[in-house]
């Protein structure tokens, strides 16, 4: 069956260090993999869009890799802050026009302590 | 500009009853999709409107469906409510799809008693 699995416990990182979150999924040939960030209370904040064919993408202190051989994906935050803490989403979409609904792992609580 | 306006916030029914929410995307979204929030589940894709043509449709029963207007406002309508109906239920808008990111509106805290 069709699963996309993320760290379901939180993720304890030390302010200044990389956080790396895992996004794995088996059975889905994804066209494009979103990461998404939620507060407690509010909808999810779309961050960055990787497709099938590429490899990295980054955008500020954020870095997106995509290894469809191993079904993974890899979300890095760099110098990490405390104001980075909230729960990450990982969401495949299937289409490569994006005509379809996203299906979204379960997330990882990410904590930043000072 | 104004994000996704999703009302009410919150909302208490009844077992048996319905429920319709709304959606109002960003100006000039033709997109909207529908997701329900439950701790077990997670996020979980309910449908997608385009040009008020429903273009995708999860996996959930009958009861549950939507609409949209010409304006691109969404609503969704719930009907014979569950108490496993219980959730946040998330309006997300995009110019055309998924390949651009949504944007998500706060949700609707839907609670059935």
């Amino acid at each position: 069956s069709q699963k996309i699995e993320q760290n379901s416990e939180a993720l304890n990182i030390q302010e200044g260090k990389t956080a790396t979150l895992t996004c794995n999924y088996t059975n889905y040939s994804p066209a494009y993999l979103q990461w998404y960030r939620q507060d407690p209370g509010r909808g999810p904040v779309f961050l960055l869009l990787i497709r099938e064919n590429e490899k990295e993408k980054r955008k500020e202190r954020l870095k997106v890799t995509f290894d469809t051989t191993l079904k993974q994906s890899l979300f890095h935050i760099t110098a990490s802050q405390p104001a980075d803490s909230a729960t990450y989403l990982c969401a495949l979409g299937v289409s490569g026009g994006g005509a379809d609904g996203l299906t979204f792992g379960k997330g990882t609580h990410l904590i930043i302590q000072p | 500009k104004a994000g996704v306006t999703q009302t009410p916030r919150y909302l208490i029914k009844t077992r048996g009853q319905q429920v319709t929410l709304s959606c109002s995307p960003i100006s000039g979204h033709r997109s909207v999709s529908w997701y329900q929030q439950t701790p077990g589940q997670g996020l979980q894709f309910l449908f997608e409107y385009f040009s008020e043509t429903q273009r995708n449709k999860g996996n959930f029963p009958g009861r549950f469906s939507g609409r949209q207007f010409s304006n691109s406002r969404s609503e969704m309508n719930v009907s014979t409510l569950e108490l496993g109906d219980s959730a946040l239920y998330l309006c997300a808008s995009s110019l055309a799809g998924g390949l651009g990111g949504y944007t998500f509106g706060s949700g609707t805290r839907l609670t059935v008693v």
